[in-house]
């Protein structure tokens, strides 16, 4: 069976310092893979999407960038962190046009 | 411009009811609608889907409607269990395999 795994659960960074979130997904190949972001009471924003190892997609501009090293492995960075980078962190993986399926997010407070 | 919408930020419904969740969208082209249930600090778990070829999916308690004509979607929760209580997503996918999303409403079962 396919499974996420996303960490840290939670992360409190002060401004100005690095970011490294991590997701790996187990049980499939080649599947498309994604950052979201939760922002308090609105929706879930798509930051990045990837079709494949080293094709990164960014859907918004911003102080984030995101990487694919491995087929199953999908880093969501920034070398400065910002406040307005707070928020809850989700990555997912879908295979081709069908339903994602979520990790359990990581909570970002940046002080 | 928001292409998939959920106008209501919060339904409360008494246990034992039934729920109706409504989504709307603008973009014709959408062939695939999914809902998730998400609990606070956790990520999305996908409930249920409906492609563009049907009116009408069926999961246990949960029954998604789509009526093409009109954009609309529903999902419909019955009978609600206090456990049901939870925001609820709506997405439909687009190109490139993205998920466009609702911006949520929150669901209160009330014993």
């Amino acid at each position: 069976s396919q499974t996420i795994h996303q960490w840290p659960a939670t992360l409190v960074q002060p401004v100005g310092s690095p970011l490294s979130l991590e997701c790996t997904v187990e049980g499939t190949s080649n599947p498309n893979l994604y950052w979201y972001r939760q922002a308090a009471g609105r929706g879930l924003q798509l930051l990045f999407y990837s079709v494949g190892i080293g094709q990164i997609s960014s859907e918004v501009p911003q102080n984030l960038s995101a990487s694919r090293p491995q087929d199953r492995q999908f880093i969501l960075s920034s070398k400065k962190l910002l406040l307005s980078d707070s928020g809850f962190y989700l990555c997912a993986w879908s295979v081709k046009n069908t339903e994602a399926f979520f990790g359990q997010g990581t909570r970002l407070t940046v002080v | 411009d928001q292409q998939v919408k959920q106008n209501s930020p919060s339904l409360s419904v008494q246990e034992g009811r039934i729920s109706i969740l409504n989504c709307d969208y603008t973009n014709s082209m959408f062939d695939y609608f999914l809902w998730y249930k998400k609990y606070p600090a956790e990520g999305p778990t996908f409930l249920i889907s409906i492609s563009s070829i049907k009116d009408k999916n069926e999961d246990g308690r949960f029954t998604v409607f789509l009526n093409k004509s009109a954009k609309h979607l529903s999902l419909h929760i019955v009978p609600s269990q206090p456990g049901d209580s939870a925001v609820y997503f709506c997405a439909a996918i687009g190109s490139n395999y993205q998920l466009i999303w609702g911006a949520g409403t929150k669901l209160i079962i009330k014993p």
